[in-house]
């Protein structure tokens, strides 16, 4: 159990255009995302926390306009970066947790390699 | 701040050749220490949590252990299978109100056949 489902897995575009990814729970019922950025030979930066039917909650220095967060339902989350640019070219990993408190595992999503030309 | 430090940034060892990954962690109050395994262009896969120190868990070759400053993850006999980024992560009491994880920046395992 406990399979999240990132989409899509490989993204290649314009500079101006703005992505959408989608994280999905496939069997269970995630609480609380996760939206993390990982450049190469890196740490997991954690760019926010989203909770179901909640505004997300942004880290330090993370633009919340430039990275739309979109929380609906219990399975499902988007992240949208608006109007791309070169420099947010980088591997975007989601999570999902059961819990919105307390100490259970995050599950992560394969990520999407978002190449901005 | 809380931190966490992985090492050695990268491993290498002969199949059968058993070793030790370590995870030095700084943090206001631990909630839980995670262990995940990150294949290249994946996302991590969960392997443990660790809730306090003198616990230790085991999944096949791998154990893993905790105490008030860091975490072992142990690899015994490890085969070629075992190559991967291990990665440590700690959650921390914020307040209490969140779960968010505190990630270092791995240790690379490759074993060699």
């Amino acid at each position: 159990g406990a399979v999240v489902s990132q989409h899509p897995s490989r993204v290649i575009c314009k500079s101006g255009t703005s992505v959408k990814i989608e994280c999905r729970s496939l069997d269970f019922q995630a609480t609380t995302m996760f939206w993390y950025r990982q450049f190469p030979k890196q740490s997991l930066m954690l760019m926010a926390t989203s909770n179901e039917g909640s505004k997300a909650t942004y880290e330090q220095g993370v633009e919340k306009d430039k990275f739309l967060i979109n929380h609906a339902s219990l399975t499902l989350s988007t992240l949208t970066v608006t109007s791309a640019h070169p420099e947010d070219s980088s591997f975007y990993i989601c999570s999902a947790s059961r819990s919105r408190r307390g100490n259970q595992p995050q599950h992560f999503g394969d990520g999407t390699r978002l190449s901005i030309l | 701040e809380d931190q966490v430090t992985q090492s050695p940034e990268a491993l290498r060892l002969q199949e059968g050749e058993s070793s030790s990954l370590n995870c030095s962690y700084t943090v206001s109050g631990l909630r839980g220490l995670f262990w995940y395994r990150q294949d290249p262009g994946k996302g991590p896969e969960f392997l443990f949590t660790l809730y306090s120190a003198g616990e230790e868990k085991e999944k096949e070759r791998l154990k893993a252990t905790l105490t008030k400053k860091e975490s072992f993850l142990h690899i015994t006999a490890p085969k070629p299978e075992d190559s991967a980024t291990y990665l440590c992560a700690v959650q921390a009491l914020y307040g209490g109100a969140t779960n968010k994880l505190i990630f270092g920046t791995g240790t690379l395992l490759a074993v060699q056949p």
